[in-house]
Formats: structure tokens, C-alpha cells, sequence
């Protein structure tokens, strides 16, 4: 089983500031990773897939790049919308396996 | 509208079985992979099952054997039925759809909470 491990598990950030959240796979999954963002009470909902490809929706502040094991979530400029906590996925072996999430905080 | 609603959740006891249903609507389900996600409270996200539109189904090692993904595509529903339940298998439940070509799972539902507990 492939092991995803984001750092840092908290980031505390101010609006309009950027974000940078990191993902590290046990294992090469290409560019098989995608990032989730979930809010309390809510389903997660697909940011980024490939690696870097936008999801159908998701504003241009964010930013997606990486493969093979080392991949990272670029939020430019952060909004107050934007504060949540922030998952990877790999969808290179199964079972799929997602990291143990960021929360992004305001500080 | 894409809409995906759980449903079956509940308390059961140790060593129980649950079946959680999923209504699909807005879009052709017949044509889509699909999976089931789970969610302890306050942990992360770990994945329970997977089906694909030829019926092939995926497990993790934690719920195989255990737990069996199914689909009627007629009913435009997904289904999973869980035996044998432990505590560890307390949480929220979520359907998803996998995104065309890709694979990760684009809508998800509101999710519906399984507690094993006696």
C-alpha cells in the first residue's frame, strides 16, 4: 500500500497570504495524485487531479505540481473561503490511499 | 444536476451487518466507476471499495471479506453490504462517482454515519 504523508499538518496563514502544502508518496505514482479540500460537515470536493489539472470549477488561485513521490499544493493568494483542511490521493496502485490531511488555518 | 444520496446507516452491534444503499441521479450511471469512502470521526479519509462499469470490484485488505460492493444499474443505485462489523469500522460513509478518465472520484454524497458499537 502506497503511504501519502503531508506536511506540515497545520499551516496558520493570514488572508491574501500564499499557501504551500506538501505531499509525499512511500512510492512513484506518476502524476496519479489529485488533492481534495473538505470543510467541517462537508464531503470533500476535487481540486486537482494529474498532479496539476484543475478540476471543472476551481478558481485559478490554486496550483498543483509534482510527480513521481513529491508533489505540492499552491494556493496564491489565499481567501476566506480557502481555510479548511486540504487531502492527497494516489490512484496509482490499489487501493487507492489518501495522506492524513493540512489544515489550513487563519492566523 | 449530478446528485448522489446514502442511505442505511445506523447503530449496529459487533459482529452485526449493514447494507448502505446510494441513489444516483443527473447523469448516466451505468457509465461510471464508482466507489465508497469512509471518514472516523474526526480522522481521515480511507478507502472501502471501488466497482468499475463491468462489475470488477476493489478492496482494501482491512474490509476484504467482509465487505461487498455491488451496483444495480437498472435502479441507478450502488450498494454496499458490510458483515462481521467491528468498531473500527464506526464512521461516516460516503458514495462518490469517479470522474471520466481519470478516476477520482468528482461528486461526492452527504455521507451517512455507520456506529458499531454494543
Amino acid at each position: 500500500e502506497i503511504v501519502l504523508t503531508q506536511s506540515p499538518a497545520t499551516l496558520s496563514l493570514s488572508p491574501g497570504e500564499r499557501a504551500t502544502l506538501s505531499c509525499r508518496a512511500s512510492q512513484s505514482v506518476s502524476s496519479d495524485l489529485a488533492w481534495y479540500q473538505q470543510k467541517p460537515g462537508q464531503a470533500p470536493r476535487l481540486l486537482m487531479y494529474d498532479a496539476s489539472k484543475r478540476a471543472t470549477g476551481i478558481p485559478a488561485r490554486f496550483s498543483g505540481s509534482g510527480s513521481g513521490t513529491d508533489f505540492t499544493l499552491t494556493i496564491s493568494s489565499l481567501e476566506p473561503e480557502d481555510f479548511a483542511v486540504y487531502y492527497c490521493q494516489q490512484r496509482s496502485n490499489w487501493p487507492y490511499t489518501f495522506g492524513q490531511g493540512t489544515k489550513l488555518e487563519i492566523k | 444536476e449530478v446528485q448522489l444520496v446514502e442511505s442505511g446507516g445506523g447503530l449496529v452491534q459487533p459482529g452485526g451487518s449493514l447494507r448502505l444503499s446510494c441513489a444516483a441521479s443527473g447523469f448516466t450511471f451505468s457509465s461510471y466507476d464508482m466507489h465508497w469512502v469512509r471518514q472516523g470521526t474526526g480522522k481521515g479519509l480511507e478507502w472501502v471499495s471501488a466497482i468499475g462499469t463491468a462489475g470488477d470490484t476493489y478492496y482494501p485488505g482491512s474490509v476484504k471479506g467482509r465487505f461487498t460492493i455491488f451496483r444495480e444499474n437498472a435502479k441507478n443505485s450502488l450498494y454496499l453490504q458490510m458483515n462481521s462489523l467491528r468498531a473500527g469500522d464506526t464512521a461516516v460513509y460516503y458514495c462518490a462517482r469517479a470522474a471520466a478518465g481519470t478516476g477520482n472520484p468528482d461528486y461526492w454524497g452527504q455521507g451517512t454515519l455507520v456506529t458499531v458499537s454494543s
